[in-house]
């Protein structure tokens, strides 16, 4: 079974534009996570996306924000680019669990490195 | 919110000896899961090993082994016979019995001398 997928894998954009990354989920998965990864920050989790509708939400402005598809692909976007949005992003899928009744084990995608000049 | 503590920033071990990795965490949720994952230098991060806050008795996946004391918050990593190919950043994560949102430690770096 294919693992989580980024595109694209690296990205240089300037200050003021705006970014839309993608993450495709393992197949059968239906939530996916996103988290920003910096040196000084360590992960940190921006929102969830589950059968297309946000469950949980980070503590992030609203610059950041994302969208799941019908087939699980989940979209995020980052408007308004700050130099300080320079990252790794990663995603993270996972499965429902029938047994726990929620969804379960995330796994992570290679991450897109973000840089912002 | 809950926190994630991994207090050694950075370890090191001799190829095929033992190492212990740290973490403990602060909640007063009594079900929960608790994960160690892997992610090597410019490299994916990848699940190590899962253990269920409801179940006493240690998760183990070959090499890697984890010491889980629920009353002390503590959840440490151990893995033996450590190989060359161990060498990455470790982060402990907590998550919820409800809702999806993990919680990250901030990592250990683990050096493995050949």
């Amino acid at each position: 079974k294919a693992g989580v997928t980024q595109t694209p894998r690296y990205l240089i954009k300037t200050r003021g534009q705006q970014v839309t990354l993608s993450c495709s989920p393992i197949s059968g998965h239906r939530s996916v996570s996103w988290y920003q990864q910096t040196p000084g920050q360590g992960l940190q989790f921006l929102f969830e996306y589950f059968s297309e509708t946000q469950r949980n939400k980070g503590n992030f402005p609203g610059r950041f924000s994302g969208r799941q598809f019908s087939n699980s692909r989940s979209e995020m976007n980052v408007s308004t680019l700050e130099l300080g949005d320079s990252a790794l992003y990663l995603c993270a899928s996972s499965r429902w669990s029938l047994l726990r009744g929620d969804t379960d084990t995330q796994y992570f995608g290679p991450g897109t490195r973000l840089t912002v000049l | 919110a809950q926190t994630v503590t991994q207090s050694q920033p950075e370890m090191s071990v001799q190829e095929a000896e033992t190492v212990t990795l740290s973490c403990t965490y602060d909640t007063s949720e009594s079900d929960y899961y608790l994960f160690w994952y892997k992610q090597p230098p410019s490299r994916q991060m990848i699940l190590v090993i899962r253990q269920e806050a409801y179940k006493q008795q240690n998760a183990t996946e070959n090499r890697f082994s984890v010491n889980f004391q629920k009353a002390a918050k503590s959840f440490s990593l151990k893995i033996s016979d450590s190989q060359l190919g161990d060498a990455a950043m470790y982060f402990c994560a907590y998550r919820s019995s409800t809702g999806n949102q993990f919680y990250f430690g901030t990592g250990t770096s683990l050096t493995v001398i050949p």
